[in-house]
């Protein structure tokens, strides 16, 4: 399976932007790149998605490397409850491997 | 609408006994996952659903975990004669077609004293 590093734990300001990074080398031309984040006893939930473009949303931005070897995760104004471990993956047909993810905190 | 559904909640169980974890998926959605999270640890891909296809078990620890699932509906996750390693929280998640997001429940957690 294509595999992602991430870093393990990244800490942030409330309000000020969030830049999470993810390295995926090894990632194959039907890959997508899927982000989701897990808050405490509950489980992952999807935040975006993107495959060669950038891509933005209501919650998020995600940027993709030109090589998409690797991909970021942007929180234009992180909250506290944005406090999550963010899953970065590679997505498609089959099954879907997840790493340790990065744990974000948010300090107010 | 109704998101994906897992029951129960939590479980206690002795060591030696043998549990049977339930996931409803959200209607329609034709793949189903489960995956098993340890304390503190990321998501450890267990076995994949695709419709009527045979499932990917490649990531079952042992033989004493199996899967089963009712055409595009409940599945149901079996862990025989239960060992303290196997305590953790169960996820189960489903998705709608190729490329949509994964949805998850919010796990069962099982304990094996």
């Amino acid at each position: 399976d294509a595999k992602t590093t991430q870093p393990n734990s990244m800490e942030s300001n409330e309000e000020e932007p969030v830049h999470l990074p993810c390295n995926h080398s090894t990632i194959s031309g039907t890959d997508y790149i899927h982000w989701y984040r897990q808050l405490p006893s509950q489980g992952p939930e999807y935040v975006i998605h993107g495959l060669t473009s950038n891509v933005n949303n209501r919650m998020a931005s995600l940027a993709i490397a030109e090589d998409r070897k690797s991909s970021t995760l942007i929180l234009h104004r992180a909250t506290l409850r944005d406090a999550a471990v963010y899953y970065c993956i590679l997505y498609n047909a089959g099954k879907s491997t997840f790493g340790d993810g990065t744990t974000l905190t948010v300090k107010p | 609408g109704a998101g994906v559904s897992q029951s129960p909640s939590n479980k206690v169980t002795e060591k030696g006994k043998d549990v049977e974890l339930r996931c409803d998926p959200i209607s329609g959605h034709t793949a189903l996952y489960w995956y098993r999270q340890r304390l503190g640890q990321g998501l450890e891909f267990l076995i994949y659903f695709q419709g009527n296809s045979a499932p990917d078990k490649s990531g079952l620890p042992s033989d004493r975990f199996s899967a089963e699932r009712t055409g595009e509906s409940v599945s149901t996750l079996t862990i025989q004669r239960t060992q303290q390693e196997d305590s953790a929280v169960y996820l189960c998640a489903s998705k709608q077609t190729y490329n949509s997001p994964l949805h998850f429940g919010n796990g069962t957690r099982l304990t094996v004293t």
